[in-house]
């Protein structure tokens, strides 16, 4: 199994400009997350999903927009990027069922919005 | 809201040291995560605490937690450099049996020093 993987590793935008994250796991995990990740900062819940067709939002949701069209995607759009949303993004999946559950988090793509 | 207070955010201690990492949080919760971060990394699940009293070991790391405090400690024992990186630890937002997404301390950043 890849775990869960994104793409890009790295962007640059300009401000005002769009672009999509995208995020796969091949776990069969029902759960899946979008946190941020500013430098010296812990991580923030951007969005999350609790299955295909079902999105909420997290602690920050401003300026992004998700869909779950399939169990194992899960992109994140930013639209009108501005310098406030450069960061790290972290995708995450989980599963929730009877057993014990944790969060698995992909290698993360780093954005810099000028 | 749920907070999640880390103390201290910044460690620096000799090799062969002891010394515990402190994490409160300010709601009712009973799962809470440590995870480690290497820089420029994603991050490493190094335990769940899933109860009142769950205690859990990992080489010279031992997690606990007390959730009438609402308090779990990492505890380091006789530390070695390899164990230098940023430990964050999270408390789950879940509510009714459903998994909300993470709530996350600002990590301690922790340098052991030969």
């Amino acid at each position: 199994n890849a775990g869960v993987t994104q793409t890009p590793k790295f962007r640059i935008l300009k401000i005002g400009q769009s672009m999509t994250l995208q995020c796969t796991q091949d776990m069969n995990h029902n759960y899946m997350y979008w946190y941020r990740q500013d430098p010296g900062m812990g991580l923030k819940l951007i969005y999350y999903s609790v299955g295909a067709g079902i999105t909420d939002k997290g602690e920050v949701p401003n300026g992004y927009n998700v869909s779950r069209s399939t169990t194992e995607d899960f992109p994140l759009r930013l639209e009108l990027a501005a310098p406030s949303q450069t960061s790290v993004y972290f995708c995450a999946s989980s599963y929730l069922g009877w057993e014990v559950y944790e969060q698995y988090f992909g290698p993360g793509t780093r954005l810099t919005v000028t | 809201e749920l907070k999640v207070e880390q103390n201290p955010l910044f460690l620096s201690m000799q090799e062969g040291k002891n010394y515990t990492i402190y994490c409160n949080y300010s709601t009712t919760s009973d799962r809470l995560y440590w995870y480690r971060q290497d820089p420029g990394k994603s991050l490493e699940s190094l335990f769940v605490l899933l109860s009142n009293g769950a205690v859990k070991q990992e080489g010279r790391l031992m997690a606990s937690l007390d959730t009438k405090a609402r308090l779990s400690t990492l505890h380091i024992t006789a530390a070695v450099h390899d164990l230098s990186a940023t430990y964050f630890c999270a408390v789950d937002m879940y509510s009714g049996g459903g998994a909300d997404g993470l709530t996350f301390g600002k990590g301690t950043h922790l340098i052991i020093q030969p």
